[in-house]
């Protein structure tokens, strides 16, 4: 499988508390990008980072990404209730860019 | 404004039983994609199609087939299904990504509700 993987599967905070989870895949990435699924439902496109890129900034939002080590990492700053959701990371490969291959996840809990 | 819709939000079948899952999107996209989401395996590609009548195998076909005769649709078949195909089932599009000729656009995916399938 050319699944990734993140860590935490679960995190719980305090509202106002920042967030931060990570995620490491297997195979050489086109771009990497972060979704979020509301409990039950689909998911949501959060930001796509390139491969050429380190760091990318989208309102609370901060991604950056490590290609030597395979690996990125997702920032919510001053995390509200509303961002209680799973959190995934889903990369395409550099050999066929239109297939997409998703990590398992990130529960995050806001406690308000 | 809904982009990507599953004709289905919940289902019971029996085993053995064939099961149709279809998915619509009108953004004139031309991939689209099956996944099958599990507790703790995150999301898994069962197939994905780049075009009319195209489809590729993801990492988890066995089971599984799909239909693509038009744009705007693809379609999951369960042949017989079984307890093991008890999940939820996730329909997405995207445009086709040329690298050398797009650097705009993103290849970002555009997700449907989910169907939960429960086969007894």
């Amino acid at each position: 499988s050319q699944q990734g993987e993140e860590d935490p599967q679960a995190l719980s905070i305090q509202e106002g508390e920042n967030a931060t989870m990570n995620c490491s895949y297997k195979t050489s990435i086109n771009n990497l990008q972060w979704y979020r699924q509301n409990s039950g439902r689909g998911l949501v496109h959060l930001i796509l980072i390139r491969s050429n890129e380190r760091e990318k900034h989208s309102g609370r939002l901060r991604v950056t990404l490590d290609t030597s080590k395979k690996s990125s990492s997702l920032l919510i700053t001053a995390s509200r209730a509303a961002d209680t959701a799973s959190y995934f990371c889903a990369t395409a490969s550099l050999y066929n860019f239109n297939k997409f291959y998703f990590g398992s996840g990130t529960k995050l809990n806001v406690k308000p | 404004d809904v982009k990507v819709t599953q004709s289905s939000r919940y289902l019971v079948k029996r085993t053995g039983e064939k099961v149709f899952l279809e998915c619509v999107q009108d953004m004139d996209h031309e991939n689209m994609f099956w996944y099958r989401q599990d507790p703790g395996l995150g999301l898994r590609l069962i197939y994905f199609s780049y075009d009319v009548k195209m489809k590729e195998k993801g990492d988890i076909p066995e089971g599984y087939s799909v239909s693509r005769e038009k744009k705007e649709r693809f379609s999951l078949i369960l042949e017989s299904a079984s307890t093991n195909q008890t999940s939820m089932y996730l329909c997405a599009s995207s445009r086709y990504f040329v690298r050398d000729k797009d650097t705009s656009g993103a290849n970002v995916l555009t997700f449907g509700a989910g169907s939960r399938l429960t086969v007894l």
